[in-house]
């Protein structure tokens, strides 16, 4: 069965500082990896994914992850964080033929980003 | 494009009461998903639609929740006689089924609709 952890509840940073959020996931293939962010009373926004190719990739707001598939991890990064990026952000496992078509979300990281 | 709301936003009803969620899609999208998410977790999924039909159904989905998709546009969620254990945001996402690889295309959420059990 997919499984994701991300091991960090609550992450504070200094506005400005460098920013790296922790995934792991237990999967039996190839897996479709997904970033999320949750603001207050908003829904899930993609800030990223990954399925092949380019094991760094880039999405919106300045966040990218690099796909290691020797530590089955999925780590987001920003290299200076802005006050709008404290949210909770979730990593995800996505839809495959095998396991159907539900994504697999770890339980979330709250960012706090300190002035 | 409007994106995918959710009708209401917050719900309280009593334990024993039943209660209807309304998720409208992004209109071209065929593909409709239902997450539950609690306190302190990530969303767990409850079903998915492609079209009108429901093809996957997660052992979260207790008897007393139903959910249905009948034109193939919006979709309903009830849940019969509710617990105090049905606290939690309930999420809609609905995906474009067409494509290479439509299996993974970004599923877009609503902002879900919160319901407490009193």
């Amino acid at each position: 069965a997919q499984s994701v952890t991300q091991p960090d509840i609550h992450i504070t940073v200094s506005e400005g500082a460098s920013l790296e959020l922790r995934c792991n996931y237990s999967y039996g293939a190839t897996p479709y990896l997904f970033w999320y962010v949750q603001s207050p009373g908003q829904g899930l926004q993609l800030l990223l994914k990954y399925f092949s190719g380019d094991t760094l990739v880039q999405g919106i707001k300045g966040f990218e992850a690099e796909f290691k598939r020797s530590q089955s991890s999925f780590n987001l990064r920003k290299p200076s964080v802005h006050w709008s990026d404290a949210a909770e952000y979730f990593c995800a496992v996505g839809p495959n033929m095998e396991y159907g078509n539900k994504l697999v979300f770890g339980a979330g990281t709250i960012l706090r980003v300190k002035s | 494009d409007t994106g995918v709301s959710q009708d209401p936003r917050h719900k309280i009803t009593k334990r024993g009461q039943n209660v209807t969620f309304r998720c409208d899609p992004i209109s071209e999208h065929n593909r409709l998903y239902w997450y539950r998410q609690t306190l302190g977790q990530g969303p767990e999924f409850l079903t998915y639609f492609q079209n009108e039909a429901q093809l996957e159904k997660s052992r979260l989905l207790s008897d007393r929740f139903s959910a249905e998709r009948p034109k193939g546009s919006f979709s309903t969620l009830e849940i019969q006689r509710t617990e105090q254990g049905d606290s939690a945001m309930y999420l809609c996402a609905s995906s474009s089924g067409r494509g290479e690889g439509a299996i993974n295309n970004e599923q877009f959420f609503g902002p879900g609709t919160r319901l407490t059990v009193l």
